[in-house]
């Protein structure tokens, strides 16, 4: 099972958006509204941000957002915050003989 | 509140293994999925596999069957993940991660250990 595919790095400057973008198959993505998205700040653990492509686990603030269109899922960060410099990864289910995939990873950079 | 509380670091000499534990509280622990991840140096997050808590029964992804192992203690609420034969590519941090699943659909983690580091130098 190949890693879905995410760009390596996004920026932008406090109080900006940006949006990053995860780009899967029919077989995982594109099949499934299982995706979620994970914050991970260096040294530290994961963090669930999204799950079921949209939804928000209590306590990520809304800021956070999340959405999919055929094989690409995306979460968009908006009024960006020196707190969200971080690494993020997206995931989906993939079937039952796959199970489950992460992406390559974005590195968020707040100028 | 939820915790995953995981051994502490380890370093190891190739062809050994090691045994990581993943202890949980503050929920009941047959309730969810266990999840393994691995993360090398510098590099992304790699599903290992999952283990229900239920039944004990593992499921492990591609490129990790053969010397890789999950296990539970039902009684001490505790999931393991032991590495035999170790070399160094399994040089990496190594997180347990609650698992929300539907049958056996895992959908996403909602609770992560601290990370284990294991170290595999001669």
């Amino acid at each position: 099972q190949s890693a879905l595919t995410q760009p390596p790095s996004a920026s932008g400057s406090p109080g900006q958006s940006v949006t990053i973008s995860c780009t899967g198959t029919s077989s995982d993505v594109g099949g499934y509204n299982y995706v979620s998205w994970y914050q991970q700040h260096p040294g530290k653990a994961p963090k669930l941000m999204i799950y079921e492509v949209s939804k928000r686990p209590s306590g990520v603030p809304d800021r956070f957002s999340g959405s999919k269109s055929g094989n690409t899922a995306s979460l968009t960060v908006s009024g960006l915050q020196a707190e969200d410099e971080a690494d993020y990864y997206c995931s989906s289910y993939a079937g039952s003989n796959n199970l489950y995939v992460f992406g390559t990873g974005t590195k968020v950079t707040v100028l | 509140q939820v915790q995953l509380v995981q051994s502490g670091s380890e370093l190891k000499k190739p062809g050994a293994s090691v045994k990581v534990s993943c202890k949980a509280s503050g929920y009941t622990f047959t309730s969810y999925a266990m999840n393994w991840v691995r993360q090398a140096p510098g590099q992304g997050l790699e599903w290992m596999g999952w283990i229900n808590t239920n039944t004990g029964n593992p499921t492990y992804a591609q490129g990790f069957t053969g010397r890789f192992v999950f296990s539970l203690d039902t009684s001490v609420s505790t999931a393991y993940l032991q590495i035999s034969s170790l070399k160094a590519e399994d040089t990496a941090v190594y997180y347990c991660a609650r698992g929300e699943s539907l049958g056996l659909a895992i959908i996403y983690f909602d609770y992560w250990g601290q990370g284990t580091l294991v170290t595999v130098s001669s």
